[in-house]
């Protein structure tokens, strides 16, 4: 059971390059959802997918896209990479349902350096 | 003023000591959640609870629903217990709210 896989762990970019993060989980969750972590600073949502199909914007989408590619599968672009976006990228996921609220799994992590 | 706030910001005690660590929030919130990120990085899910306390080896959590407090305690701390410790709460539209977490360091 691998629970929430991310890939790469690390990645160097120059500035205006593109890139995708990958993160697939293997627990049949509905809602994933992606953070960056700066130092001093709490993890800070850019987008989530409540349920397979649906993606909304969190507190710091501008300059990311994603994918919902799946029910199993949740991508992060970054389509021209600034240096502001140097940070360490978690993807999550857990099951989320009216009422109920269970524990969020997440990835490893990936340090990304735009230079 | 943050939704969710730690404290300590940063913690060094030595081996065998009672740690707590705080967490205060401020929005109405269905449960709470204390995670820990080791130095490698990866965030791992301690607790979870929306009322009363939990224990789970050396580590209890606390909460107090009417005074928007929990507290996370360690008994008989160790060096392996080194890591950033995180407080999330869910509010009302069930996303996470953060902390910025507390840096707990136990010497040997």
């Amino acid at each position: 059971n691998a629970g929430v896989t991310q890939t790469p762990k690390f990645q160097v970019l120059k500035t205006g390059q593109s890139m995708t993060l990958q993160c697939a989980q293997d627990m049949n969750h509905n809602s994933m959802y992606w953070y960056r972590q700066d130092p001093g600073m709490g993890l800070r949502l850019i987008y989530y997918s409540a349920s397979e199909g649906t993606t909304d914007k969190g507190e710091v989408p501008n300059g990311y896209n994603v994918s919902r590619l799946n029910k199993r599968e949740f991508s992060l672009r970054l389509e021209s990479a600034a240096p502001s976006q140097t940070s360490v990228y978690f993807c999550a996921s857990r099951f989320r349902a009216v009422g109920v609220n269970t524990e969020a799994f997440f990835g490893q992590g990936t340090r990304l350096t735009v230079v | 003023k943050n939704e969710v706030e730690q404290s300590p910001q940063n913690l060094t005690a030595q081996e065998g000591e009672f740690i707590t660590i705080n967490c205060s929030y401020s929005v109405g919130i269905s449960a709470l959640h204390w995670l820990q990120q080791h130095p490698g990085g990866g965030i791992v899910s301690l607790f979870m609870l929306s009322s009363g306390k939990k224990k789970h080896g050396r580590l209890i959590a606390t909460i107090n629903i009417q005074e928007k407090h929990s507290s996370l305690h360690i008994t008989a701390s160790h060096p392996r217990d080194s890591a950033v410790y995180i407080c999330a709460v869910y509010g009302s539209n069930y996303q996470l709210i953060w902390g910025a977490g507390t840096k707990l360091i136990i010497k040997p």
